[in-house]
């Protein structure tokens, strides 16, 4: 079965600091892949995806996630934190061309950005 | 443009009480998924629904649980006989086309708990 791992749980920064969240899947097909994040008291929304092409791909707010085929991972990466980023984070992935295209979710890591 | 809205918001149920929690997906989109959110948890799937067809129910915990679309906009998600494992967050998710690499866009949800 599909499964997806977030290595962080909980992570604390310093507003500037660099930001790198973890995620692996395990699934040796073709694969979709997301992240999700949740502010404070909104609903989960994307921040970016990959389906396709270029490996390296940009999201909303500055965010950008590398797809490395050959570790089954999809990080997240920031360069630079704000307070604004104290969310949740969740990683997610699906089949690519599946017949329900059901996310699988990682368990999600908790953002705290100190101004 | 209007979002994917759930109701009730909140619910307390006693134990053994049905409850009946509605989604209202965007409006023209074929897909809509249902999804448990236990604390501390990412997002599990329950259901998926393309139009009024229930494709997938591989999901749901228990045949307590049912799902319906009759006119594949509106979902109801329906639990017989709550138990207090049912405590969690639901969260309805709608997608413009059926393919995998569609966005999902999710409501805030609808926070059950069973005593």
């Amino acid at each position: 079965a599909q499964s997806v791992s977030q290595h962080n749980h909980h992570v604390i920064l310093s507003e500037a600091a660099s930001l790198e969240l973890g995620c692996n899947y395990s699934y040796g097909g073709t694969v979709n892949l997301f992240w999700y994040v949740q502010y404070p008291g909104q609903h989960l929304q994307l921040l970016l995806k990959y389906f396709s092409g270029d490996p390296l791909v940009k999201g909303i707010k500055g965010f950008e996630a590398e797809f490395i085929k050959s570790k089954f991972s999809f990080n997240l990466r920031k360069p630079s934190v704000q307070w604004s980023d104290t969310a949740e984070y969740f990683c997610a992935v699906n089949r690519g061309g599946g017949a329900t295209n059901k996310l699988i979710f990682g368990t999600g890591t908790l953002l705290a950005v100190q101004p | 443009g209007a979002g994917v809205s759930q109701s009730p918001r909140y619910k307390v149920a006693k134990r053994g009480q049905d409850v009946a929690l509605r989604c209202d997906p965007i409006s023209g989109h074929v897909s809509l998924f249902w999804y448990q959110q236990a604390l501390g948890q990412g997002p599990e799937f329950l259901t998926y629904f393309q139009n009024e067809a229930q494709l997938d129910k591989s999901g749901l915990p228990s045949d307590r649980f049912f799902a319906e679309r009759p006119e594949g906009s509106v979902s109801t998600l329906k639990i017989q006989r709550t138990q207090q494992e049912d405590s969690a967050v639901y969260l309805c998710a709608s997608s413009r086309e059926p393919q995998s690499v569609e966005t999902q866009y999710f409501g805030p949800g609808t926070r059950l708990l069973v005593l």
